[in-house]
């Protein structure tokens, strides 16, 4: 089993609707958790972190985080062409400083 | 702009020459790692440094080789390089540990 996992996709949505990415981690003391996007040929950029578990809001993107069931979203609401992209999932690795990511997922927002 | 900086942007190699990967950051942060990039298999970290003056072995160490002689730059070296090298080289850094990483721009390596 992977440490950590999204589907591949790609998950199409069309434009304004909510696009819900995945993901599950294996390490049950993980405490911190991150959403990364990266565009084609570019560096990944940080767009969300969560550190407890509920909701973490931040203009249309939303983080929810479930330790209990070691499972981490992103939720973007009125999705535009723009959010087009792979959504790259990272768990810190607990006691260390370094992160696991998923193979991430690619999102498609279809105009 | 306050950053990462890694170069060159792109190489084509020969396999069995040696190459070091540039990586400087002006953001004072004391952690610093590379990872390989590769489709289907995400990030994969390759080597770390916790601070200046330390390095240790990520997931995909061999064939790689790193120092960290300052807090600005953490040099990454293939010191005979192989096709299963190609990919793309992505060097990043933290500070405070544990909120996120900041990515420099990558470096796509082939070698041939």
């Amino acid at each position: 089993q992977k440490e950590v996992e999204q589907n591949s996709g790609p998950l199409s949505v069309p434009e304004g609707a909510i696009a819900s990415l995945n993901c599950t981690y294996s390490d049950r003391v993980s405490q911190s958790f991150f959403w990364y996007r990266q565009y084609s040929g570019k560096s990944p950029e940080l767009i969300m972190s969560i550190y407890s578990n509920g909701d973490k809001e931040d203009g249309r993107f939303t983080a929810q985080l479930n330790k209990a069931s070691q499972y981490v979203s992103l939720l973007i609401r009125d999705s535009q062409p723009s959010d087009s992209a792979t959504y790259l999932c990272a768990v810190l690795t607990s006691g260390t400083y370094k992160y696991i990511f998923g193979t991430g997922t690619r999102l498609k927002v279809l105009a | 702009t306050a950053g990462i900086t890694q170069a060159p942007t792109s190489q084509i190699l020969a396999a069995g020459r040696s190459m070091t990967l540039r990586c400087t950051q002006d953001m004072r942060h004391n952690a610093m790692y590379w990872y390989r990039q590769d489709l289907g298999l995400g990030l994969r970290l390759i080597h770390y440094s916790n601070t200046a003056g330390t390095t240790g072995k990520g997931e995909v160490p061999d064939g790689y080789s790193v120092s960290r002689a300052n807090t600005d730059d953490f040099p990454l070296t293939l010191a005979s390089a192989v096709p299963s090298q190609t990919s793309v080289y992505f060097c990043a850094s933290s500070d405070p540990q544990g909120v996120g990483y900041t990515f420099g721009s990558g470096t796509r390596l082939t070698v041939v």
